[in-house]
């Protein structure tokens, strides 16, 4: 079973500025990682996959690297409807998927 | 426009049974896969169970192997899960999810519904 473990847990910054946030696979995912973002009381929205494919719709602002173990996702410049809940997600060899525990990103 | 609708939820006791489904429109559904994605109150999302896009092959988290099956019906357009000997912590919002990646296994999911929630009291 792989574990995504995603640091921080929460992240305080302020419009304007960059956040960079971390997902650590227990073991070689490849590049099969994506990114989601969730606000309260909505459902999750896909924003990268392929670990640096940005999803149709999503803004430049959101940019995904990494392979391997070790991926981040960057928000270059945040903007007031980017403060949410960003969940990492990996698929592996034998057909299980799982998400990672979530970063809140906050004002 | 991908449209995915659930239903099913509802309150239940510990033990018994639900069934969900999820309707599917907008896109040519035999040809993705798709899964159950849940989130229980205040926590993060939990991956399910998945299919492939004809059917022929599923796939489960280890919480819900042995009680939880998924199916589908492609000459209908909807996705299943059938729940039984449900228990206190499978209390949860279920979303039904479609597969962004066009392969017969599920690896992302481009489109999501609003989620149904199951509650499993006594």
């Amino acid at each position: 079973e792989i574990v995504l473990t995603q640091s921080p847990a929460t992240l305080s910054l302020s419009p304007g500025e960059r956040a960079t946030l971390s997902c650590r696979a227990s073991q070689s995912v490849s590049s099969y990682l994506a990114w989601y973002q969730q606000k309260p009381g909505q459902a999750p929205r896909l924003l990268i996959y392929d670990a640096s494919n940005r999803a149709t719709g999503i803004p430049a602002r959101f940019s995904g690297s990494g392979s391997g173990t070790d991926f981040t996702l960057t928000i270059s410049s945040l903007e007031p409807e980017d403060f949410a809940v960003y969940y990492c997600q990996q698929r592996s060899n034998w057909g299980a998927l799982a998400f990672g525990g979530g970063t809140k990103v906050e004002i | 426009e991908v449209q995915l609708v659930e239903s099913g939820g509802g309150l239940v006791q510990p033990g018994g049974s639900l069934r969900l489904s999820c309707a599917a429109s907008g896109f040519n559904f035999n040809s993705y896969a798709m899964s159950w994605v849940r989130q229980a109150p205040g926590k993060g999302l939990e991956w399910v169970s998945g299919i492939s896009d004809r059917g022929g092959r599923t796939y489960s988290a280890d919480s819900v192997k042995g009680r939880f099956t998924i199916s589908r019906d492609n000459s209908k357009n909807t996705l299943y899960l059938q729940m039984s000997s449900l228990r206190v912590e499978d209390t949860a919002i279920y979303y039904c999810a479609k597969d962004g990646a066009g392969i017969a296994a599920p690896y992302y999911f481009d489109y999501w519904g609003q989620g149904t929630l199951v509650t499993v009291s006594s």
